[in-house]
């Protein structure tokens, strides 16, 4: 079976654009979440979609933002990056809203330069 | 606030030396705790989950444990495959129906043969 799939693996953008990450879910899933992650610190909660609907969100800057798709996979759009936005970002699924595990894509790496 | 510590930050241990990895938190009304392995440059691969105190969930030479404040991961006769970071998550409840996990900032450990 496939797991969670991101796409692209690593970006270069310049300050001031706009980026899109992609994210395909393990089949099944119904949850995706995304998360930032810095070189040597753990993974930053960004958002959460169950069902399409969004069931929460981290302490990140409006020039965040994401959808959930009909068939469960996911964008995370940020506007306007920023040198701070380079990170790696993560996709995980899950089966459920909350209480079971979640199960992550090898990342999109974001370089701003 | 919830919150993850976890120590120690870098573990460099000879092939065969058995340990443990700690994880303290604080959260409101506990979902689950995750343990996942990073290798550089990848997504994290998910180990294990704990549910309620005095649980334990053993695979290969990893073995989890869960307390009320903590979780530890003892890593019994490692190898230097076991070298990665480790991190640990806490899913809370309270009134949310959130998916979030909070994260400690990874616990290193380098294995030498």
């Amino acid at each position: 079976d496939a797991g969670v799939t991101q796409s692209p693996t690593h970006l270069i953008k310049t300050r001031g654009q706009h980026v899109t990450l992609r994210c395909s879910p393990i089949s099944g899933h119904k949850s995706v979440s995304w998360y930032q992650q810095v070189l040597g610190q753990g993974p930053q909660f960004i958002f959460q979609y169950y069902e399409k609907e969004e069931r929460g969100r981290g302490n990140f800057p409006d020039r965040f933002s994401a959808r959930q798709f009909p068939n469960y996979s996911s964008e995370l759009n940020v506007n306007a990056l920023l040198l701070g936005d380079s990170a790696l970002y993560l996709c995980a699924s899950s089966p459920q809203g909350f209480g079971s595990e979640a199960f992550f894509g090898q990342g999109t790496r974001l370089t701003v330069v | 606030e919830d919150q993850v510590t976890q120590s120690p930050e870098a573990l460099r241990l000879q092939e065969g030396e058995s340990s443990s990895l700690n994880c303290s938190y604080t959260v409101s009304g506990l979902r689950g705790l995750f343990w996942y392995r990073q290798d550089p440059g990848k997504g994290p691969e998910f180990l294990f989950t704990l549910y309620s105190a005095g649980e334990e969930k053993e695979k290969e030479r990893l073995k989890a444990t869960l307390t009320k404040k903590e979780s530890f991961l003892h890593i019994t006769a490692p190898k230097p495959e076991d070298s990665a970071t480790y991190l640990c998550a806490v899913q809370g409840g309270g009134s949310s129906n959130t998916g979030k996990l909070i994260f400690g900032q990874g616990t290193t450990l380098q294995v030498k043969p």
